[in-house]
C-alpha cells in the first residue's frame, strides 16, 4: 500500500534536547511538507521541500531544521531553540507540480516536552 | 494575518439533516480550495476540492460551493451521518503551498 508513515506516534523529550521526527513516503511524490497543529488552531507550515536537496521555510520555521537527501524521506529536527515544541506534528506529500496541490497526510507524531 | 478563516469553531447537526460548513479567505491569488476531514490523533484526509474557475463541485454526499466575489466557500454534507463527526479544515492553495483555516468541529447527533 502506498502512503506516508511517521514515527514514532508519541515522543517525549526533556527540555533542552534536540529530537528528530521521521517521515517516509512511497507515493513517488516530489513535494513534502511539515505542519504543526496546536489545540484549537489550524495547521501551520514549518518547512516544505519541492525537490530533493532543496527546501524552504514555512510560516513558523524558527527552532526547526530539515533535510531532504532522498525523495522518500523528509525528517524534521525540533531543536532546543524552539520555545514551545509540545504539539502534534504532521507530515504531508504531494505531486508538487502544476496548480493542483492535493496533499496526503501521515498519521502524525505527538511531541511532549517534559 | 489569518488568510483563511473558519469562524465557527463547532457545529451540531441532527443525523439525516444537512451540515453546512463555511470558510472565508482574503487572498485573491488562491487558485484551488480543498476540504479535509480530521479525527483526533490522526492525519487529515482529503474530502473534496474545487478550482477557482468553478463555482460548484459535487462528490456523493459532499458538495463544495465557491463564491469568488464574496471570497467564501462552503461544504455541504447531505444527509449527515454519525461517521461525519470530525474536525473539518478548509485549505487554499497558492504557489504550491496550502493555507489552512482553524477548523470546525462537526458533531452529528442521533
Amino acid at each position: 500500500d502506498g502512503g506516508i508513515t511517521q514515527s514514532p506516534k508519541y515522543l517525549f523529550r526533556k527540555e533542552g534536547q534536540n529530537v528528530t521526527l521521521s517521515c517516509e513516503q512511497n507515493l513517488n511524490h516530489d513535494a513534502m511538507y511539515w505542519y504543526r497543529q496546536d489545540p484549537g488552531q489550524g495547521l501551520r507550515l514549518i518547512y516544505y521541500s519541492q525537490i530533493v536537496n532543496d527546501f524552504q521555510k514555512g510560516d513558523i520555521a524558527e527552532g526547526y531544521s530539515v533535510s531532504r537527501e532522498k525523495k522518500e524521506s523528509f525528517p524534521l529536527t525540533v531543536t532546543s531553540a524552539q520555545k514551545n515544541p509540545t504539539a502534534f506534528y504532521l507530515c504531508a506529500s504531494s505531486r508538487g507540480s502544476g496548480r493542483y496541490n492535493e496533499q496526503f497526510f501521515g498519521p502524525g507524531t505527538r511531541l511532549t516536552v517534559l | 494575518d489569518q488568510q483563511v478563516k473558519q469562524n465557527s469553531p463547532s457545529l451540531s447537526v441532527q443525523e439525516g439533516r444537512i451540515s453546512i460548513l463555511n470558510c472565508d479567505y482574503t487572498n485573491s491569488m488562491f487558485d484551488y480550495f480543498l476540504w479535509y476531514k480530521k479525527y483526533p490523533a490522526e492525519g487529515p484526509t482529503f474530502l473534496i476540492s474545487i478550482s477557482s474557475i468553478k463555482d460548484k463541485n459535487e462528490d456523493g454526499r459532499f458538495t463544495v460551493f465557491l463564491n469568488k466575489s464574496a471570497k467564501h466557500l462552503s461544504l455541504h454534507i447531505v444527509p449527515s451521518q454519525p461517521g461525519d463527526s470530525a474536525v473539518y479544515f478548509c485549505a487554499a492553495s497558492v504557489a504550491q503551498k496550502l493555507v489552512f483555516g482553524q477548523g470546525t468541529r462537526l458533531t452529528i447527533n442521533p
